[in-house]
């Protein structure tokens, strides 16, 4: 499964859009891009997932580039209940998830 | 609809004791999966299972035993807990057409003295 390099804390302020990116250089082309987040001690919790073209649904939007080699994920208004780690996972569909550090999310009043 | 639920959520053993971890999930879902997060650390996966009756290994598979009797149920089984063991346990679970789309449990903290 491709590498992927996120930064390793943000800070959004809350109402507002929180982007985060995750470079994926490495991607092939039958690999998906996957984000989850894990609120503070709780279990983590799927997101959103695509394979090449923009996905949205009731939590978040992910935009994928045409090239595929990154990706960011969009929390329209970001609320304080926002406030987690986000994991940005690449594989293959039948492959194991593998959380590596994710970014930090800090959203602020 | 409970999801993924855990038994227990809190458990002090001390070193060499055994215990077992409980993971129920009442979504009829095929492939359910034991992961294991250490301080400041993403999470590893310790075992899994696609169908009942059936197990494998993860990438942390030892020190423990898994089994899958019934399709609802996964166990984790510490035979002879050790302070390395430490950590809080998630249990998840997904359809078989599921993609990676994984349902958490609320996790287990265990500490080994």
């Amino acid at each position: 499964d491709a590498k992927t390099t996120q930064p390793p804390s943000m800070d959004c302020a809350e109402g507002r859009a929180a982007n985060l990116p995750c470079n994926h250089s490495t991607i092939s082309g039958n690999e998906y891009v996957y984000w989850y987040r894990q609120i503070h001690s709780q279990g983590p919790q799927y997101i959103i997932h695509g394979l090449k073209n923009n996905e949205t649904n009731e939590m978040a939007s992910l935009i994928i580039t045409e090239d595929r080699k990154s990706s960011t994920l969009i929390l329209p208004h970001a609320t304080l209940r926002d406030t987690a780690v986000y994991y940005c996972i690449v594989l293959n569909a039948g492959n194991m998830l593998t959380f590596g550090g994710g970014t930090r999310l800090m959203v602020k009043p | 609809n409970a999801g993924v639920t855990q038994t227990p959520k809190f458990r002090v053993l001390k070193t060499g004791q055994s215990m077992t971890l409980l993971c129920a999930q009442d979504m009829n879902h095929e492939y359910m999966y034991w992961y294991r997060q250490d301080p400041g650390m993403g999470l590893r996966l310790i075992h899994y299972s696609v169908g009942e009756g059936t197990t494998a290994k993860g990438e942390v598979p030892d020190g423990y035993n898994v089994s899958r009797l019934k399709k609802q149920n996964f166990l984790l089984g510490l035979e002879s807990a050790a302070p390395s063991q430490t950590s809080v346990y998630f249990c998840a679970s997904r359809t078989f057409l599921g993609g990676n789309e994984q349902y958490f449990g609320p996790g287990t903290r265990l500490t080994v003295t």
